[in-house]
């Protein structure tokens, strides 16, 4: 199983539409958590980091669900340059950060 | 700027030769990162500095590979040898602590 494991894209969402992302983590003494996006040719920026309660940042929310490894980033009406594409990055104990695959976001005009 | 910065942005090199990549990070943070990145693919961490002290350095970084960050302050990737599948963007990012990363630019590496 690999360390972060994303939804495989491209996802192709037509303007207005929620889209929600999917990461699972292997390593369950994994500490912090984050979303980044990053554009075509461009270094990632973060998004959001996640807390264990769960966040919302305008139309980004994002979940953590320790007992199911599992994260999650909802993105509500989505705009054209919400394009892009989105990672998830899981901190482990040791310091090491584990970048998932990432997921390619396309939003149809 | 107060950003992380890289250079060169571009190094084209012929296979064999040896490059060394520069990061400054954002001054008041204590930990770098480097990651290597190819096309369709996430950020794959290479190793990581507190301070000075490499803390943490991924089974990717082969021999060949070296990275120093001698006062805690910048830091340089050396790669020795080039081979064609060194071809990659190479990311540094900077932290406080264990907080959010901030990316620099880039520099984008093609062995010929």
């Amino acid at each position: 199983r690999k360390e972060v494991e994303q939804d495989p894209g491209p996802f192709n969402v037509p303007e207005g539409a929620t889209v929600a992302f999917n990461c699972t983590y292997s390593n369950s003494a994994s500490q912090s958590f984050f979303w980044y996006r990053q554009d075509c040719r461009k270094e990632p920026k973060l998004l959001m980091s996640v807390y264990s309660s769960g966040n919302e940042d305008g139309r980004f929310t994002a979940q953590l669900n320790r007992a199911s490894q599992y994260i999650s980033l909802l993105i509500r009406d989505s705009k054209l340059s919400d394009s892009a594409t989105y990672l998830c990055v899981v901190n482990v104990l040791s310091g090491k950060i584990i970048f998932g695959k990432g997921t390619r976001l396309h939003i149809l005009p | 700027d107060t950003g992380v910065s890289q250079d060169p942005r571009h190094k084209i090199t012929k296979r064999g030769q040896n490059v060394t990549f520069r990061c400054d990070p954002i001054s008041e943070h204590n930990r770098l990162y480097w990651y290597r990145q190819t096309l369709g693919q996430g950020p794959e961490f290479l190793t990581y500095f507190q301070n000075e002290a490499q803390l943490e350095k991924s089974r990717l970084l082969s021999d060949r590979f070296s990275a120093e960050r001698p006062k805690g302050s910048f830091s340089t990737l050396e790669i020795q040898r080039t081979e064609q599948g060194d071809s990659a963007m190479y990311l540094c990012a900077s932290s406080a602590d264990r907080y959010e990363q901030y990316f620099g630019p880039g520099t984008r590496l093609t062995v010929t």
